[in-house]
């Protein structure tokens, strides 16, 4: 079946550890994103990338880190200078940017990161 | 800058019965697209239904449906015959460029037996 496969589903991080977050697609998606959701509140975008090689700083960036060398794998790196990483983090794929308005993302099922 | 508002943290709706979920939004851009999501309790994002701003009709899926008001910029989302399978968080999205989302602070459905 295509869907987005996000992994681990649980992660603890001791303070101080660099983490990092697998998201892959089978779905032939341009565009990956990644967002973050605290609890009681609406996501929030930390990086996305439209194609490989290229990704751009979202909303909540700092102390975090992406790289896209393939198209399927956009992995999501929680550094040590990310002051409060505990939360949800979700990751998300959508059909090409000059694909009409209207193209939803979808998502996979979340990381639940816990500082320890 | 886009700011979408949800107006309700919780909402009670009885089985069987339909239900209004708020959603106002702000942007500048003519060009634009509102979304809503369902989260259960699992965590993943369900998309539900999508309203262009440009689209005539109302956006309708199913037992959900979307009331677009585009001069009060609400994009209300009315869920009919409510089931105990709905009972979860109700996000609704505004598309930006690039298909980036910017979300409300989300609405908690509870269907009652």
């Amino acid at each position: 079946d295509g869907g987005i496969t996000q992994s681990p589903k649980y992660l603890f991080r001791k303070e101080g550890q660099n983490v990092t977050l697998s998201c892959e697609q089978n779905l032939n998606h341009d565009a990956m994103y990644w967002y973050r959701q605290d609890p009681g509140q609406g996501l929030r975008l930390i990086y996305y990338s439209q194609i490989v090689n290229d990704f751009q700083k979202g909303d909540i960036a700092e102390g975090y880190s992406v790289s896209r060398e393939k198209k399927e794998s956009f992995p999501l790196t929680v550094t040590s200078a990310q002051k409060n990483p505990t939360a949800f983090y979700l990751c998300a794929s959508s059909m090409d940017r000059d694909s009409p308005t209207g193209t939803e993302a979808f998502f996979g099922q979340g990381t639940r990161l816990t500082v320890v | 800058a886009q700011k979408i508002t949800q107006t309700q943290p919780g909402m009670f709706v009885q089985e069987k019965e339909a239900v209004t979920l708020d959603c106002t939004y702000d942007t500048s851009d003519p060009s634009y697209g509102l979304f809503w999501y369902k989260q259960p309790s699992s965590g993943e994002m369900i998309f539900l239904i999508y309203q262009g701003s440009y689209d005539q009709q109302n956006a309708t899926e199913g037992r959900y449906s979307l009331n677009f008001q585009k001069a009060r910029k609400s994009a209300n989302l009315v869920i009919s015959a409510s089931q105990l399978g709905d009972s979860a968080m109700y996000f609704c999205a505004m598309q930006r460029a690039g298909n980036m989302l910017t979300f409300g602070g989300g609405t908690r459905l509870m269907v009652k037996p």
